[in-house]
């Protein structure tokens, strides 16, 4: 079975700077998918950014990045120029193959100060 | 395109009450998924389908039901409600491919007194 681990429960960061959040998983198939997702207080899920496994360049949307490490199994995300409304949880998930669902992590609280 | 619908937004149950959680999506998406968050916790999935008429469990199933008839319905049934059930629950729904992302409802607010 696949794990996903979010380390870091909360993190705060001052508008305008930069903040990475992390995220480790296991797994020992091949063919996979990762995602971040941002919960604001509203509780809507909303996709950040996605990362197919087979593809070594790392994705990017916007201010949203990420740094994806196959071999370590690490896909931290990195949030430049924090805005406030950046303000959320952010869960990590994985996906696999083509596989009807999907694992979260416990997510990262993220508190972007003015 | 409402998107994924989850109907009710808040329910009140007692203990030992049967309720069915209502989902549906209008994107001919062929995967959907029941999930449950716990207060600071992640998402951990109840059952998925693949398909109308194929369903499966996920990491959390017992105590809930579900069936898919047709392609864009999801009903959740809570047979027995527990205390132990009070959650927040998220019906999603995805097309194929894998890197297709998950959309997800607005959640149902369920609480077990």
């Amino acid at each position: 079975a696949q794990t996903v681990t979010q380390s870091q429960p909360e993190m705060s960061v001052q508008e305008a700077e930069t903040v990475t959040l992390s995220c480790t998983y296991d797994t020992s198939e091949n063919n996979y998918y990762l995602f971040w997702y941002k919960q604001p207080p509203s509780r809507q899920m909303i996709l950040v950014i996605r990362q197919e496994a087979y593809k070594q360049q790392n994705a990017t949307e916007n201010r949203f990045s990420v740094n994806f490490q196959k071999a370590a199994k690490s896909f931290s995300l990195k949030i430049s120029d924090s805005q406030l409304g950046d303000t959320a949880m952010y869960f990590c998930a994985f996906m696999l193959g083509n596989a009807g669902k999907s694992t979260f992590g416990d997510g990262t609280t993220l508190t972007v100060k003015p | 395109n409402a998107g994924v619908t989850q109907t009710p937004k808040f329910q009140v149950l007692k203990t030992g009450q049967s309720m069915t959680l209502q989902c549906a999506q209008d994107m001919n998406h062929e995967y959907m998924s029941w999930y449950r968050q716990d207060p600071g916790m992640g998402l951990r999935l109840i059952h998925y389908s693949v398909g109308a008429g194929i369903t499966d469990q996920g990491e959390v199933p017992n105590g809930y039901n579900v069936s898919r008839s047709t392609t864009e319905d999801f009903p959740l049934r809570l047979l027995s409600a527990a205390p132990s059930q009070t959650s927040v629950y998220f019906c999603a729904s995805r097309s194929q491919g894998g890197h297709q992302p998950q959309h997800f409802g607005d959640g149902t607010r369920l609480s077990i007194l």
